[in-house]
């Protein structure tokens, strides 16, 4: 079936570093994949999305593209804020399945 | 505001006590979602709804029970709540059913039962 697997964390980051966080999925057909950040007491927000191989998503800095060949989607930005401290999902929606499937998430914690 | 709006935001219950929750969507969209989140767990899907009159289980259906008969409104019931169901609840909604569309989250409910 399928399935979305994420790094553990927490990640914890100074300020102004790099962020990488792997995302790998296992799926039939084509999905779309998506990336949702959630804020401490709220809901899930749509941060990207892709659609097909090779497209690139990208929002508020963050970028992620869509590797068919290695099954990823992993999430990156050049240099993190304070303010981007959150819990990071990595998620597809599949051919044939109405839901979406979550990673586990991971969360971010950045230190000024 | 448009949006997706869940109440309560908080809810307290007792074990075996039947409670709902609400969900309203403004966005006329036809798909809408349960989910609960837990440490441990991640989020699973309960029930969901393709459209007014549709619903369909998820992963996790049992002791839930949801109805949908305006396209705006999904309420999930539990109708005889127990410990385990103490969770964050999540509700979202899709405009279709396709790949490419994603789902938008309301704020969730947090309920405790005692």
């Amino acid at each position: 079936g399928n399935s979305v697997t994420q790094m553990e964390g927490p990640v914890t980051l100074s300020e102004e570093a790099f962020l990488t966080i792997n995302c790998t999925y296992t799926a039939t057909g084509y999905p779309s994949l998506f990336w949702y950040v959630q804020y401490p007491g709220e809901g899930l927000q749509l941060l990207l999305k892709a659609t097909k191989a090779d497209d690139k998503g990208s929002n508020k800095g963050f970028e992620a593209t869509y590797r068919k060949e290695t099954t990823s989607f992993h999430l990156e930005k050049g240099s993190v804020q304070v303010s981007d401290s959150a819990v990071y999902f990595c998620a597809l929606r599949g051919s044939g399945y109405n839901k979406l499937i979550f990673g586990a998430g991971t969360r971010l914690a950045v230190h000024p | 505001d448009a949006g997706i709006t869940q109440s309560p935001r908080y809810k307290i219950t007792e074990t075996g006590r039947q409670v709902t929750l609400m969900c309203h969507q403004t966005w006329s969209h036809s798909y809408m979602f349960w989910y609960r989140q837990d440490l441990g767990h991640g989020l699973r899907l309960i029930y969901y709804s393709a459209a007014a009159d549709i619903t369909d289980k998820g992963e996790v259906p049992d002791g839930y029970v949801v109805s949908r008969s305006k396209t705006e409104n999904f309420p999930l019931t539990l109708e005889s709540a127990t410990r385990s169901q103490t969770s964050v609840y999540f509700c979202a909604s899709s405009e279709d059913g396709q790949t490419n569309s994603p789902l938008h989250f309301g704020n969730g409910t947090r309920l405790t039962v005692t």
